[in-house]
């Protein structure tokens, strides 16, 4: 089955860029899909086709995906982005179908 | 708006039985594939099952093949998971989602099962 790996965890001053990764074998070669979810709140898609933002989101949130490794980028983190940030894509090569990545925390210092 | 709203969870023996449904609202409920994706306490997401626009296909993680069936109503606007033969580590928030083309927009806030005796 095709695994996600995620840093548990990425701190970031106010202001300042927050990078989250998220590896996979050759998931350059997928599209992926990332979703902010605050404490006691339902699961937000922030990012999806690896750089597209949903409509409400701000531009701050971008996102990149090349060769091994698919980046979601944090720009002037502000004090409400802190969440729990996973990726996801489709694996259409088992049964497994939709993989999630195990999170990432982030902590705006 | 587009709403998920989901029903159903509970505590349960391990062993035992039980139905989640999921209403939707505000979208056409036929146009569009569904999921449900389960969050264990203090865990992240996990895909559970998914369901095409018809019912017509259908697909399970592994840890809860054989186990659970996904359908859903088009008439009803509900989307359904049957829980069965339920075991301590399928404690967890049940959510589903809007499967748009492979990601997952929106998803509703959950209905918590407990698997304990």
């Amino acid at each position: 089955s095709y695994v996600l790996t995620q840093p548990p965890s990425v701190s970031v001053a106010p202001g300042k860029t927050a990078r989250i990764t998220c590896g996979g074998n050759n998931i350059g070669s997928k599209s992926v899909h990332w979703y902010q979810q605050k404490p006691g709140q339902a699961p937000v898609l922030v990012i999806y086709y690896d750089s597209d933002r949903p409509s409400g989101i701000p531009e701050r949130f971008s996102g990149s995906n090349s060769g091994n490794t698919a980046t979601l980028t944090i720009s002037r983190v502000e004090a409400g982005d802190e969440a729990d940030y996973y990726c996801q894509v489709w694996d259409s090569s088992s049964d497994h179908h939709w993989v999630f990545g195990g999170g990432t925390k982030l902590t705006v210092l | 708006e587009v709403q998920l709203v989901e029903s159903g969870g509970g505590v349960v023996r391990p062993g035992g039985s039980l139905r989640l449904s999921c209403a939707a609202s505000g979208f056409t409920f036929d146009d569009y594939d569904m999921s449900w994706v389960r969050q264990a306490p203090g865990k992240g997401l996990e895909w559970v099952s998914g369901i095409n626009w018809n019912g017509g296909s259908t697909g399970y993680a592994d840890s809860v093949k054989g186990r659970f069936t996904i359908s859903r109503d088009n008439a009803k606007n509900s989307l359904y998971l049957q829980m069965k033969s339920l075991r301590a580590e399928d404690t967890a928030l049940y959510h589903c989602a809007r499967d748009k083309v492979g990601w997952f927009d929106p998803w509703g806030q959950g209905t918590l099962v407990t698997v304990s005796s």
